[in-house]
């Protein structure tokens, strides 16, 4: 079945101590998503990918960075974990720009200790 | 401003009775509508859009949702509701930049 794969589905981590998640679709969506959610509230956006096209939501930490090598893969980096990073981060992908609904991962849940 | 209200933070209802989960929105233009529900440590599962044409859509799971443009509402109802149902639920609406704006959203809780 078409769908959205993230690994792994729980992360620990160091503070401070580089991460990287990573996300994998077979859906051939244009768009990825990153979303970080936190204790059952919204998911907060971080950034996206069209295609190539890399945009970053303008209160995104420098921490975090994403990398998107082919269409079926993307990352997301976290360069120096703190507390105040845990949290479950999804994946998520749409055909395209215009935007009918997203397909979403699993998620990993990311602990730092 | 665009936005999304999920007023209920939580909402109980009995096995077997109706639920409804509330959301109303305020957006430019023609409304696209959303409804996600999020199992514990799960993403999130798509339940049912609107888009345009009939106002009471059909979703996953016997879930529907019906889209009121007087009353900027669209929201979830289902006939008879499960224990397995109890999850979170998110209301979400596509803004001018194709972006979805989320609700905060509502836990459903069903008691057996």
């Amino acid at each position: 079945d078409a769908m959205v794969i993230q690994n792994p589905r729980y992360q620990v981590t160091q503070f401070g101590k580089p991460v990287t998640l990573s996300c994998s679709q077979t859906l051939n969506h244009n768009v990825m998503y990153w979303y970080q959610q936190k204790s059952s509230q919204a998911p907060k956006l971080l950034f996206h990918y069209y295609d190539k096209d890399f945009n970053n939501e303008a209160d995104t930490p420098d921490n975090f960075q994403s990398r998107r090598p082919n269409t079926s893969f993307c990352f997301l980096d976290i360069r120096s974990p703190g507390l105040g990073d845990a949290a479950m981060y999804l994946c998520a992908t749409s055909r395209g720009p215009l935007n009918y609904g997203y397909t979403f991962g699993s998620g990993t849940r990311l602990t730092v200790v | 401003a665009q936005s999304v209200a999920q007023p209920e933070d939580q909402v109980n209802v009995a096995e077997g009775n109706p639920l409804t989960v509330k959301c109303t929105y305020s957006v430019s233009g023609n409304p696209y509508l959303f409804w996600y529900v999020q199992y514990p440590n799960r993403g999130l599962q798509f339940l049912l859009k609107y888009i345009t044409g009939d106002n009471l859509v059909k979703g996953s799971y016997g879930f529907e949702a019906e889209f009121n443009k007087s009353q900027t509402s669209f929201h979830l109802k289902k006939p008879s509701a499960l224990v397995s149902d109890s999850a979170l639920y998110f209301c979400a609406v596509r803004d001018s930049n194709y972006q979805l704006i989320w609700g905060a959203g509502t836990k459903l809780i069903i008691k057996p």
